[in-house]
């Protein structure tokens, strides 16, 4: 079965240095989005992609936080830099259009120290 | 934008009894409304979902009940099980506009005990 796949899936790092996330979707999920995980909490949006375009980035701080799908496919997410509040998992799913589910990843957990 | 609340934030329930979640949502263009569960160290897993032009739909021994008019929607499992033990997450979105993205509440951590 295909998965959403995620790297890396723990990252220690302390506050001021530069972070990144990959994720690769399900081959043929023209969306795809990053969410963040406040453990104990619901997951929340930061960015949206649809194919290669940013269609929602409204809550990505991106004083420090950039994003992107260059090639429509995988994606980058990184921070930088680091701070103490970042720490959290960040979630990527995938999903076809129309009503259709989101596929997770497996979800990279951030220590910032 | 979309507000999604859910109660209660845990429950506990004896083996075999019911259990019941429940969601409110703030945009009335909401048409899509799934349930996630995540089991620790896990990533969310869609396990039911509804779209506004149902009213009920059930699964073995799970169930989502939606209330258009009054904006919320409710999970039922019957017959908990240990392994029913997770946190469960409600969302909402419009996915006639595209593909809006889900909207999360906080979660409900469940818990079963044998």
């Amino acid at each position: 079965e295909a998965e959403v796949a995620q790297s890396p899936r723990y990252k220690i790092t302390e506050k001021s240095q530069a972070v990144a996330f990959w994720c690769d979707p399900i081959s043929g999920h023209a969306t795809l989005y990053w969410y963040r995980q406040i453990l104990g909490q619901g997951p929340e949006l930061l960015v949206q992609f649809q194919d290669e375009s940013v269609v929602d980035d409204s809550q990505l701080p991106k004083d420090r936080f950039s994003a992107e799908r260059l090639k429509g496919v995988d994606s980058t997410l990184k921070i930088q830099p680091a701070e103490l509040g970042d720490s959290a998992m960040y979630l990527c799913a995938s999903s076809a259009m129309g009503f259709r589910e989101l596929f997770f990843g497996e979800g990279s957990r951030l220590t910032v120290l | 934008g979309e507000n999604v609340e859910q109660h209660p934030s845990t429950l506990s329930v004896q083996e075999g009894d019911s259990a019941v979640i429940k969601c409110t949502y703030s945009d009335s263009a909401s048409n899509y409304f799934p349930w996630y569960k995540q089991e620790l160290g896990k990533r969310p897993q869609l396990i039911i979902d509804i779209r506004s032009n149902v009213g009920e739909k059930k699964d073995q021994r799970i169930a989502v009940t939606l209330n258009k008019t009054a904006k919320h929607f409710s999970l039922h499992i019957t017959e908990t099980q240990p392994e029913d033990s997770a946190v469960y997450f409600c969302a909402a979105s419009d996915r006639n506009s595209g593909n809006t993205p889900l909207v999360f509440g906080k979660g409900t951590r469940l818990s079963v005990i044998a």
